[in-house]
């Protein structure tokens, strides 16, 4: 049981380039999140996806986009990098939106130079 | 819009000493309450979750209280270990919107 899983674990990025980050969860978890987390801002919601087949914004969603790919999967992509981009990226699922535990992966460690 | 301060930022203690972590929210109507552990580099892992129906939750040396109508939480740590050396943080969860993190509290427990 491996929880929530996330790839890569590190990646850097020139301004302007694209990648999607990559998370599943074998918890049959029907919500899921990505968080950017910056030194002194705290951790903020980018997307989440409440149920498979539903995507809302969060409180930072300027310049990403996500796809909810089925029940396990949740990629978050990055079309045009910036360096205001360069963070730590978690992903979290829980079994319903609201009143659950959430579960972290390991994080992504993102520079855009 | 809920906001989630705690304070101190970061915090120093001895090995053995007690310590409370506080944490406070601006907006009573809450669904729950999670405190979290994150280690340098790690994801976040969750501690507690207390319900808005109950007063506190334990688990080992980890007590976590809520008061919903003074907006506050308190997470209190007994016979703190160098083990318990991380950064923690409180989350609001208000049913109708996602979880609202405050910036934590890295605390140090010095051998």
């Amino acid at each position: 049981n491996a929880g929530v899983t996330q790839t890569p674990k590190f990646q850097v990025l020139k301004t302007g380039q694209s990648m999607t980050l990559q998370c599943a969860q074998d918890m049959n978890h029907n919500s899921m999140y990505w968080y950017r987390q910056d030194p002194g801002m705290g951790l903020r919601l980018i997307y989440y996806s409440a149920s498979e087949g539903t995507t809302d914004k969060g409180e930072v969603p300027n310049g990403y986009n996500v796809s909810r790919l089925n029940k396990r999967e949740f990629s978050l992509r990055l079309e045009s990098a910036a360096p205001s981009q360069t963070s730590v990226y978690f992903c979290a699922s829980s079994l319903n939106r609201a009143g659950e535990t959430q579960y972290f992966g390991p994080g992504t460690r993102l520079l855009v130079l | 819009k809920q906001e989630v301060t705690q304070i101190p930022a970061a915090l120093s203690v001895p090995e053995g000493e007690n310590l409370v972590l506080n944490c406070s929210f601006t907006d009573s109507a809450i669904y729950n309450l999670q405190w979290f552990r994150q280690d340098p580099g790690k994801g976040l892992t969750s501690l507690l979750l207390i319900q808005s129906s109950q007063r506190e939750q334990t688990s080992g040396r980890l007590n976590a209280s809520l008061d919903k109508s003074s907006g506050r939480s308190t997470l209190y740590i007994a016979a703190s270990q160098p083990g318990d050396s991380a950064t923690y943080l409180c989350a609001v969860d208000s049913g109708n919107t996602p979880l609202v993190f405050g910036k934590g509290t890295r605390l140090s427990v010095i051998a």
